[in-house]
């Protein structure tokens, strides 16, 4: 069966350090994948997305990148976090259909 | 411009009691509608999507495109139903990008 996992699950990061988050997709081949950030009041908002490896479609400006090295590795960095990077991060997988798969999460606090 | 709203951040109702959580949305094609719900400390999951018309956990969603709503209604609220629900909007294609309203958290009292 498919599994999902985000590490880490928590993370404190001061003001202008860099960041990397990983995201591992296990039992399927080629699926999307795709970044999320869950910010208190304002829902999920689509950060990028993958459709293969080393293909990311940003969907919004920010201070943040992603990288897909591996087909079921998808990674969120920043070289500078800044306050506003605090919140939920969700990775998900979907396949063909429609329905997405999403992992644990990881809480990044920003001090 | 696609969109999904949520009009309401918090919805608290005694158990038995009916539930309407509202979807709203604004979209230039033929829609794709879903709710997820995540409870605590469970990860985020799909309850149901309307092309199914399906019923889940005694949860309907029945897509009136006239209004352009996809409220997701029970008749009879559980305590186990207390959960954060997100309407979601399919946005087409090979990317399968969904976008997300804002949640609103169903709180059922005993």
């Amino acid at each position: 069966s498919q599994t999902i996992h985000q590490w880490p699950a928590t993370l404190v990061q001061p003001v202008g350090s860099p960041l990397s988050l990983e995201c591992t997709v296990e039992g399927t081949s080629n699926p999307n994948l795709y970044w999320y950030r869950q910010a208190a009041g304002r829902g999920l908002q689509l950060l990028f997305y993958s459709v293969g490896i080393g293909q990311i479609s940003s969907e919004v400006p920010q201070n943040l990148s992603a990288s897909r090295p591996q087909d079921r590795q998808f990674i969120l960095s920043s070289k500078k976090l800044l306050l506003s990077d605090s919140g939920f991060y969700l990775c998900a997988w979907s396949i063909g259909g429609y329905e997405q798969y999403f992992g644990p999460g990881t809480r990044l606090t920003v001090t | 411009a696609q969109r999904v709203t949520q009009p309401e951040k918090l919805l608290s109702v005694f158990k038995g009691a009916p539930v309407e959580l509202k979807c709203n949305y604004s979209y230039s094609g033929s829609p794709e509608l879903f709710w997820y719900v995540q409870y605590s400390r469970q990860r985020l999951q799909l309850l149901l999507r309307h092309i199914s018309r399906e019923s889940i956990k005694g949860f309907t969603a029945d897509l009136n495109k006239g209004e352009t709503s996809f409220h997701l209604k029970k008749p009879f609220a559980q305590e186990e139903d207390s959960a954060m629900y997100y309407c979601a909007l399919r946005n087409g294609g090979a990317t399968n990008k969904l976008i997300f309203g804002t949640g609103t958290l169903l709180a059922v009292q005993p």
